[in-house]
C-alpha cells in the first residue's frame, strides 16, 4: 500500500510566522502535490512537482512556496502566515504515468491565530 | 462555471436503498475520471476509476457519458458505513486532478 505521511496532524501558529509542512511518500512516486481544502470550495491545488528540484504553480500559489530536494519529500512553506491560510492541507503523490490517481496523506489541520 | 460540478447533498437514504450521484464536467478534453470517498476529517481515498464502458466493484457502479459530459456513481444496498462525501475527479491532458466539491451521503438505520 502507498504510504503518504504528513508531519503533523494539527498545527497552531501565529500570524507572520514562517510555517513548514512536510510530506513524505514511500512508493517512489515521481509526482507530488499540495492542496488545501476549505468548506464549500473543495480541494484546491497549491503547488505540484514532477521531479526532484522541479515545481509548478497550481491554482492558488500566492503566499506559499515549496521545496523538493529529495524524491520522497515535498515541503510546503508559508512564508509569512496569515489568518486566511487557516485550512486543512493535504499532500498527495502519484506515479508519473499518464492519468494516474493520487494517494493522499492524512492531512494537516493548520490554524493561524 | 466550475469545471467539475456536483450536487452537495446531503442525500439521506435508509439502509438497503439504492442511491446515485452525478457529476458534470465542462471541459470536453477531460480524459480520465475517478470517484474518491472522504470521511469526515479524513483524507480522500480512491474509490474507483471510471472507464468508458462503465465498471462495477461490488455494490458500486460507475458510468461515463461523454456525449453529455457527466459521470455517475450508483451504490446498491446502502450500508451505514457508506456515509461519507463522494468526490468526483477529472483529469485533462496533464497530471493535474480537478476535484468536485463533493456530494455528502448519509445512510440511516
Amino acid at each position: 500500500d502507498v504510504k503518504v505521511t504528513q508531519s503533523s496532524r494539527y498545527l497552531v501558529k501565529r500570524t507572520g510566522e514562517k510555517v513548514f509542512l512536510e510530506c513524505v511518500q514511500d512508493m517512489d512516486h515521481e509526482n507530488m502535490f499540495w492542496y488545501r481544502q476549505d468548506p464549500g470550495l473543495g480541494l484546491r491545488l497549491i503547488y505540484f512537482s514532477y521531479d526532484v528540484k522541479m515545481k509548478e504553480k497550481g491554482d492558488i500559489p500566492e503566499g506559499y512556496s515549496v521545496s523538493r530536494e529529495k524524491k520522497e519529500r515535498f515541503s510546503l512553506i508559508l512564508e509569512s502566515a496569515s489568518t486566511n491560510q487557516t485550512s486543512m492541507y493535504l499532500c498527495a503523490s502519484s506515479l508519473a504515468r499518464f492519468n494516474q490517481p493520487q494517494h493522499f496523506g492524512d492531512g494537516t489541520r493548520l490554524s493561524i491565530l | 462555471r466550475k469545471e467539475v460540478e456536483q450536487d452537495p447533498g446531503p442525500f439521506n437514504v435508509p439502509e438497503g436503498a439504492t442511491v446515485a450521484f452525478n457529476c458534470t464536467y465542462s471541459n470536453s478534453a477531460s480524459q480520465s475520471f475517478f470517484w474518491y470517498r472522504q470521511d469526515c476529517r479524513k483524507e480522500p481515498k480512491l474509490l474507483m476509476s471510471v472507464y468508458s464502458s462503465g465498471n462495477e466493484d461490488g455494490r458500486f457502479t460507475a458510468q461515463l457519458n461523454r456525449a453529455s459530459q457527466y459521470i455517475s456513481l450508483l451504490i446498491r444496498d446502502s450500508k451505514l458505513s457508506d456515509s461519507a462525501t463522494y468526490l468526483c475527479v477529472v483529469i485533462r491532458n496533464t497530471d493535474k486532478l480537478i476535484f468536485g466539491t463533493g456530494t455528502r451521503l448519509q445512510v440511516f438505520p
